[in-house]
């Protein structure tokens, strides 16, 4: 069964410096979500791609976040510099289409900021 | 603006006896509304949708979930828990269009043995 894919699945880092997050969507998937989820709290959607444009970014604090998706199929997320309320899990979702479509997540990846 | 609510933090129940974890809805249009399933350190497991048709939805690992339009609500529901269902539910919303989707804050189902 095909999966969404994420890297790296933990990373600890100081304040100020930049991380990066990696997600490789299911194929042929062309909508891809990036979301943040705050411990005790439900993912809340940062960015949506279809294919390699943004179609909903509002959520993004572009001031230290940036995302990108240049080939319409893996995607980077950035955090330059990171603070430590960004400590959080980053998750990844697909989805085949925009619409009522299912969105299928990665593991994620869980970030601490010390 | 679409919101979902999830009432119980927590919801308690014996191995065997049937399980309930609520959700409440408020969306403009057409509500297109999921359950998802979380294990720690892990990402979100689709269970199940509801678009449209049967208001009676049946999901992965005998998970069922009832839309009802009048009151707002997507229960989700199974006959007869298991330990292994032990895990943090999420409940969410779409309105279509690009798919957003708005999330609970979860519900921690403990089943106890």
């Amino acid at each position: 069964e095909a999966e969404v894919a994420q890297s790296p699945r933990y990373k600890i880092t100081e304040k100020s410096q930049a991380v990066a997050f990696w997600c490789d969507p299911i194929s042929g998937h062309a909508t891809l979500y990036w979301y943040r989820q705050i411990l005790g709290q439900g993912p809340e959607l940062l960015v949506q791609f279809q294919d390699e444009s943004v179609v909903d970014d509002s959520q993004l604090p572009k001031d230290r976040f940036s995302a990108e998706r240049l080939k319409g199929v893996d995607s980077t997320l950035k955090i330059q510099p990171a603070e430590l309320g960004d400590s959080a899990m980053y998750l990844c979702a697909s989805s085949v289409d925009t619409y009522e479509e299912t969105q299928y997540f990665g593991p994620g990846t869980r970030l601490l900021v010390l | 603006a679409q919101s979902v609510a999830q009432p119980e933090d927590q919801v308690n129940v014996a191995e065997g006896n049937p399980l309930t974890v609520k959700c409440t809805y408020s969306v403009s249009g057409n509500p297109y509304l999921f359950w998802y399933v979380q294990y720690p350190n892990r990402g979100l497991q689709f269970l199940l949708k509801y678009i449209t048709g049967d208001n009676l939805v049946k999901g992965s690992y005998g998970f069922e979930a009832e839309f009802n339009k009048s009151q707002t609500s997507f229960h989700l529901k199974k006959p007869s828990a298991l330990v292994s269902d032990s895990a943090l539910y999420f409940c969410a919303v779409s309105s279509g269009g690009y798919n957003k989707l708005i999330f609970g804050a979860g519900t921690r189902l403990a089943v106890h043995p």
